[in-house]
């Protein structure tokens, strides 16, 4: 079975600083991969998503993320933070189940907090 | 557009009461439908998945179960809820591989 491993439940920036939340995934196929954004008390947002082609991602709200297979490794970044990006953010794997379908495997998350 | 729809937003009930959960997808058919379940300060745990109307799939044992009467339609029950019931249900739905998931129920069990 896949797993996903977020490293860091919280990370703490201040505002303008660069924004780094790494995820690293077990696989034995060519993944697709996914980050999702959670404000409080709401369902989840997809950022961006890497399934095929270039390894570099951009996202939504300056977001993005970079496919490294050698190194099993889909990081989460963001050139300057802005206290709008304090939320939780999810990493997560496809994963083939029965009949041709996909599930979705999550890290445990990590709650970003933007400093002033 | 498609959109996702989950009903209560929250929920407060008794031990050992039955519960009911409900989710309707617009705008797309036959999508595959996901229950997931957040616990306080935990990821997200996949409960049940549908590929079609009466197709459900469970993950994980546990005191629920859930429904897929219409296509567009996802429900999560329990005959008798448990404390550890409690937490955040998520429904989603996919197309492609991506999920797109709604606005949540708050479940909180006394």
């Amino acid at each position: 079975a896949q797993s996903v491993t977020q490293l860091g439940s919280h990370v703490s920036v201040s505002e303008g600083a660069l924004v780094l939340l790494r995820c690293n995934y077990s696989s034995s196929v060519p993944p697709y991969l996914f980050w999702y954004v959670q404000y409080p008390n709401q369902g989840l947002q997809l950022l961006l998503k890497y399934t095929t082609g270039a390894t570099l991602v951009k996202g939504i709200n300056g977001f993005e993320a970079e496919f490294k297979k050698s190194e099993t490794s889909f990081h989460l970044t963001k050139p300057s933070a802005h206290m709008s990006d304090a939320a939780e953010y999810f990493c997560a794997v496809s994963e083939p189940i029965s009949g041709g379908y996909n599930k979705l495997i999550f890290g445990a998350g990590t709650r970003l907090a933007v400093h002033p | 557009s498609q959109t996702i729809h989950q009903w209560p937003a929250t929920l407060v009930q008794p031990v050992g009461s039955p519960l009911s959960l409900e989710c309707t997808v617009e705008g797309t058919s036959n999508p595959n439908l996901y229950w997931y379940r957040q616990a306080a300060g935990r990821g997200l745990q996949l409960l049940f998945y549908s590929v079609g109307i009466g197709q459900i799939s469970s993950e994980v044992p546990q005191n629920l179960s859930a429904s897929r009467p219409q296509d567009r339609q996802f429900i999560l029950s329990s005959k008798k809820l448990l404390l550890s019931d409690s937490g955040f249900y998520l429904c989603a739905w996919s197309v492609a591989g991506e999920q797109f998931f709604g606005p949540g129920t708050r479940l909180t069990v006394l």
